[in-house]
């Protein structure tokens, strides 16, 4: 299972809106709808921002918001703040029940 | 609180094996598959497998198949990952997550993560 593919970076100012992409396959983000976001900061364990493709966990900024066309997830973040920047990675379930992870997008702001 | 707390960082001679361990704390612990992630350093997540807890069945990435093993322990909430024929490229901070998929496929709480070092 190849990993996800995300773009290496992104950046914007505060109180901007950036959107990340995570490409994959019609095996995992095309065939099922269980796509999560996550993001970590240096020398953090990750934190789950967005599950089953646009769900938010209690406690997670609304400013976080996740959608999906095709085998093409998406995360975007409104309102851009310095705290945002960070990593993130895509993960998506996948049609053979295990999960694939994407490449990760720094986010600058 | 709920937390999952690993076992401290470990150094390993190539060839060697490790075995980690992931503690539950107050939730139901057989709702919840434990999954393990590891991160090289500099590197993105990898998925490595998932336990289930209830029945102890596994489920691995293709790349772990005969060399990680999953089990658990209920009695003391405690799940173990074990790798063997370690070698530098294994040197890595491995994490247990937990998802309960009756809910949602989102890992939603992290172990703090362990260390392991792999060198001559």
């Amino acid at each position: 299972q190849s990993a996800l593919t995300q773009p290496a970076s992104v950046s914007g100012s505060p109180g901007q809106s950036i959107t990340m992409s995570c490409t994959g396959t019609s095996s995992d983000i095309g065939g099922i709808s269980y796509v999560s976001w996550y993001q970590q900061h240096p020398d953090k364990a990750p934190k789950l921002m967005i599950y089953d493709v646009s769900n938010r966990p209690s406690g997670v900024s609304n400013r976080f918001s996740g959608s999906k066309s095709g085998n093409t997830a998406s995360l975007t973040i409104s309102g851009l703040q310095v705290e945002d920047e960070a990593i993130y990675f895509c993960s998506s379930y996948t049609t053979s029940s295990t999960y694939v992870f994407g490449t990760g997008t720094k986010v600058s702001v | 609180q709920v937390q999952l707390v690993q076992s401290g960082a470990e150094v390993k001679k190539p060839g060697a094996s490790v075995k980690v361990s992931c503690k539950a704390s107050t939730y139901p612990f057989t709702d919840y598959f434990v999954h393990w992630v590891r991160q090289a350093p500099g590197q993105g997540l990898e998925w490595m497998g998932w336990i289930n807890p209830n029945g102890g069945d596994t489920k691995y990435a293709k790349k772990f198949q005969g060399r990680a093993a999953m089990t658990r322990d209920k009695a003391f909430r405690t799940v173990y990952m074990e790798l063997r024929r370690l070698t530098s490229d294994d040197t890595a901070i491995y994490y247990c997550a937990r998802v309960n998929p009756a809910a949602s496929y989102g890992m939603d709480v992290w172990g703090q993560g362990t260390t392991v070092i792999v060198s001559s």
